[in-house]
């Protein structure tokens, strides 16, 4: 079946830092991939998305890139600040099913 | 626009009740999906629902089922409740436009605690 694989956290940092969270996944045939982030006490937000191999989803100041040949989606931020203290799930989709199989969920914390 | 909608927003009940949730998607999406995301256990996909009907079901037991409604709002209920169904209920909705990916957005979330 599918599955996704994404770094344990939590991930502390100092403000400013250069963030990484890895993520692969099992799946067959050509899925999409999602990042989303989940704010204390709130729901889940679509981050950032691909649709195909090495389309790069980006969006406030993150990016990720689809790369078939690793299975992987690392979410990648240059500069972190206090904001993007959050969950972050790694997921993917596949069409049939309509069903989102998420990771583990990574918590970062930025520190000022 | 107004986003996908849940309540209540916190829920507490005893082993063996039953627990009713509701979400109302955003106007004009047609799909509702339900999550489950337990303590220790992530996000797991419970149901599927797009134009009344039950499409796609996780790995969960019949206690759990659903419905939706005419207006495409969407109840989950949980039957014979257990400890570990203490969680937060999650629901999204999207667009169903054919076999591709439609964007599910997310709602706040119920959280169902188990006494």
């Amino acid at each position: 079946g599918n599955s996704v694989t994404q770094m344990e956290g939590p991930v502390t940092l100092s403000e400013e830092a250069f963030l990484t969270i890895n993520c692969t996944y099992t799946a067959t045939g050509y899925p999409s991939l999602f990042w989303y982030v989940q704010y204390p006490g709130e729901g889940l937000q679509l981050l950032l998305k691909a649709t195909k191999a090495d389309d790069k989803g980006s969006n406030k100041g993150f990016e990720a890139t689809y790369r078939k040949e690793t299975t992987s989606f690392h979410l990648e931020k240059g500069s972190v600040q206090v904001s993007d203290s959050a969950v972050y799930f790694c997921a993917l989709l596949k069409a049939a099913g309509n069903k989102l199989t998420f990771g583990g969920g990574t918590r970062v914390l930025v520190k000022p | 626009e107004a986003g996908v909608t849940q309540s209540p927003t916190h829920l507490i009940k005893t082993r063996g009740q039953q627990a009713t949730l509701r979400c109302s998607p955003i106007s004009g999406h047609t799909s509702v999906y339900w999550y489950q995301q337990a303590l220790g256990l992530g996000l797991q996909f419970l149901l599927w629902y797009d134009e009344g009907e039950e499409r796609n079901r996780g790995n969960f037991p019949p206690r759990f089922s659903g419905r939706q409604f005419p207006n495409y709002s969407s109840e989950l209920n949980v039957n014979a409740l257990e400890l570990e169904d203490s969680a937060l209920y999650l629901c999204a909705s999207s667009f169903q436009q054919g076999p591709q990916y439609n964007e599910q957005f997310f709602g706040p979330g119920t959280r169902l605690t188990v006494l």
